[in-house]
Order: structure tokens, then C-alpha cells, then sequence
């Protein structure tokens, strides 16, 4: 069965752009949520979705948004890029509603300049 | 709200032999899961080991194991062989059922041949 899988896996965009990340999570796995990892922060929670419904939010500007799709593939997007929002984005699924067992895509680097 | 805490930034150990690596966390919650994840260099984070905090048998996975001292908040990964490969960064991560992860700060483990 295939992993999570994250596209593009690296990205450079300018301050002030838009960009979007696209997760595809295991097959059957309904429920995704997106994570952010920083050297200085770690890893911080951004969203979860399950059944195109975002079920749990983190501490994050509104800035920061996400959708899920019919075949629970997700996306998030960032719009007015700031320098501090560099970071690897990671997507990780998990079977179902409820189970706390996630597994994690390889994860997209953002380089904002 | 939970926490969890690696007090080992980072931490060395032959090839072959045995090292332990330290989580404490902080919760209310009598149910709960508790997660060891590994990130090598690739970036791709994998899941090492789980356990349920009901179950007081301590879970084991070929050469990773972990020490669970619930009473003590206490939950430590004992690797045993160390191989060049076990390399990496390791997270330790509390989560309930409906809730994202939380995870510590990383314990970075350099394997010397």
C-alpha cells in the first residue's frame, strides 16, 4: 500500500506570494492533518480534516487554510507569505476519526525569500 | 493543555550497543497514547513505537522498547544493537483520541561506528 505522498516536496516563493500544498494520504485513511516544523518551534499542529470537515484547529494566523477533498486528498494553503513561514509542512493520515496513530507524508519544504 | 519534554538535545552512542532516550509528559487525561517517532536526514518522520496507556505491558518493537512509568508521567525508548541506520532525530508525542499530536522537542541520536 502506498505512504502518504506531499507535493511539490520543495518550493521557493517570494514574500508577500500565495502557495499550496497538496497531501494524498493512504489509501482508505480519512482523516488528515498538517503539521509545521521549524528549528525554533518544532513541530506545531495546523489543522485536521476529516470528511471534508476541518474537526481540530491550531494557534495559527488565518493566513493559514485548508480544504479536504471527496477522496480525502487535502490541500493548505498559505497567502501572504512572510519569511517566517520557511518551514517543512508535513501531512500525516490516519484510518479513521478518533485514532491517534498517524503516519507522515515525506513532507514539503517552503523557502520563503 | 498537554506537554511533553525531552530534557537530551542530543545524544551519542556506539554501534552496537544500548541507549535511552527520556520522555516526561504532563497531563490530566487518564486515557491517552504515547508515540516515539524518528526523522533521519531524508526528513520523512516514522513511526517507531506506540503505546496505550492502558495497557500496563511496556511495548516492544525488535530492537526499540520503551519504559512506561505512567504514575511518573515517564515514557523512554531504550534502543538496543544501535545500528548506523537508528541515526536520526527522535520525537516523542502524546495524543488522545480526537486530539493532534503533541510532540517534544527532538532528541537528536548520532550512531558512532
Amino acid at each position: 500500500k502506498a505512504g502518504v505522498t506531499q507535493t511539490p516536496r520543495y518550493l521557493i516563493k517570494t514574500r508577500g506570494q500565495q502557495v499550496t500544498l497538496s497531501c494524498s494520504p493512504i489509501s482508505g485513511h480519512r482523516s488528515v492533518s498538517w503539521y509545521q516544523q521549524t528549528p525554533g518551534q518544532g513541530l506545531q499542529f495546523l489543522f485536521e480534516y476529516f470528511s471534508e470537515t476541518q474537526r481540530n484547529k491550531g494557534n495559527f494566523p488565518g493566513r493559514f487554510s485548508g480544504r479536504q477533498f471527496s477522496n480525502s486528498r487535502s490541500e493548505m494553503n498559505v497567502s501572504t507569505l512572510e519569511l517566517g513561514d520557511s518551514a517543512l509542512y508535513l501531512c500525516a493520515s490516519s484510518l479513521a476519526k478518533g485514532t491517534a496513530e498517524q503516519y507522515f507524508g515525506p513532507g514539503t519544504r517552503l523557502t520563503v525569500t | 493543555a498537554q506537554t511533553v519534554t525531552q530534557s537530551q538535545p542530543e545524544m551519542s552512542v556506539q554501534e552496537a550497543e544500548t541507549v535511552t532516550l527520556s520522555c516526561t509528559y504532563d497531563t490530566s487525561e487518564n486515557n491517552y497514547y504515547l508515540f516515539w517517532y524518528k526523522q533521519p536526514p531524508s526528513r520523512q518522520m516514522i513511526l517507531v513505537i506506540r503505546q496505550e496507556a492502558y495497557k500496563q505491558q511496556n511495548a516492544t518493537e525488535n530492537r526499540f522498547s520503551v519504559n512506561f512509568q505512567k504514575a511518573a508521567k515517564s515514557f523512554s525508548l531504550k534502543i538496543s544493537d544501535s545500528q548506523l541506520g537508528d541515526t536520526a532525530m527522535y520525537f516523542c508525542a502524546f495524543s488522545r483520541d480526537n486530539t493532534p499530536l503533541v510532540f517534544g522537542k527532538g532528541t537528536r541520536l548520532s550512531v558512532i561506528a
